[in-house]
């Protein structure tokens, strides 16, 4: 049982350059979620997926787009990267009675 | 809106001392409260919980208590190890099924041997 996993851990990217940041979840959740995360600004939610076939923007959407592509994975994607994008991403889940959110190891990237 | 405010840290620590990490939060009705810890290079886990007015959470030593009528729910631990040196999150549910939580930003804890 894993858990929520990401991939990758770690990239660099030039400026311009696109990607697709991936997380799957083991855990037979419906909602799914993308944080970014940076220093002295906690996490920021960029989208969420409440249920398959649906997804929501968060706080930071700007730049990115999102794909649920089944009830266990949730793709975000940046397609042309800047510096500001910069950043630690974790994909989460939450659990069905209370809405604990369950987080991936996160991916560590950097745009250049 | 919800929000969700910490102290500030870095939390500086000697082995063995009593930790509070303070938490405040603003929201309509009767949020469900979480602290999540962060150890270094990984994702957010669950600590503990509490759901309603009174609960105490508890977990690996650590306790905190929804306080309604001062909105608060501190984290404390009697007695720090190293090994609880992390980023500890504040977050709350609203009430109401939204799936969106709220966290607040923060407090890192140093415990030195």
């Amino acid at each position: 049982n894993a858990g929520v996993t990401q991939t990758p851990k770690f990239q660099v990217l030039k400026t311009g350059q696109s990607m697709t940041l991936q997380c799957a979840q083991d855990m037979n959740h419906n909602s799914m979620y993308w944080y970014r995360q940076d220093p002295g600004m906690g996490l920021r939610l960029i989208y969420y997926s409440a249920s398959e076939g649906t997804t929501d923007k968060g706080e930071v959407p700007n730049g990115y787009n999102v794909s649920r592509l089944n009830k266990r994975e949730f793709s975000l994607r940046l397609e042309s990267a800047a510096p500001s994008q910069t950043s630690v991403y974790f994909c989460a889940t939450h659990g069905q009675a209370i809405y604990e959110q369950y987080f991936g190891p996160g991916t560590r990237l950097t745009v250049t | 809106g919800d929000s969700v405010t910490q102290m500030e840290g870095p939390v500086t620590l000697s082995e063995e001392a009593f930790l509070t990490i303070n938490c405040t939060y603003t929201a309509t009705g009767y949020p469900s409260l979480f602290w999540y810890v962060q150890y270094p290079g990984e994702g957010l886990q669950l600590l503990l919980k509490a759901t309603k007015a009174d609960d105490k959470g508890s977990n690996k030593g650590f306790e905190a208590t929804y306080r309604k009528e001062t909105t608060s729910f501190h984290l404390e631990k009697g007695s720090v190890q190293v090994s609880d040196s992390a980023v500890y999150f504040c977050a709350l549910n609203p009430s109401g099924g939204s799936y969106i939580p709220t966290f607040g930003r923060g407090t890192s804890l140093i415990v030195h041997p």
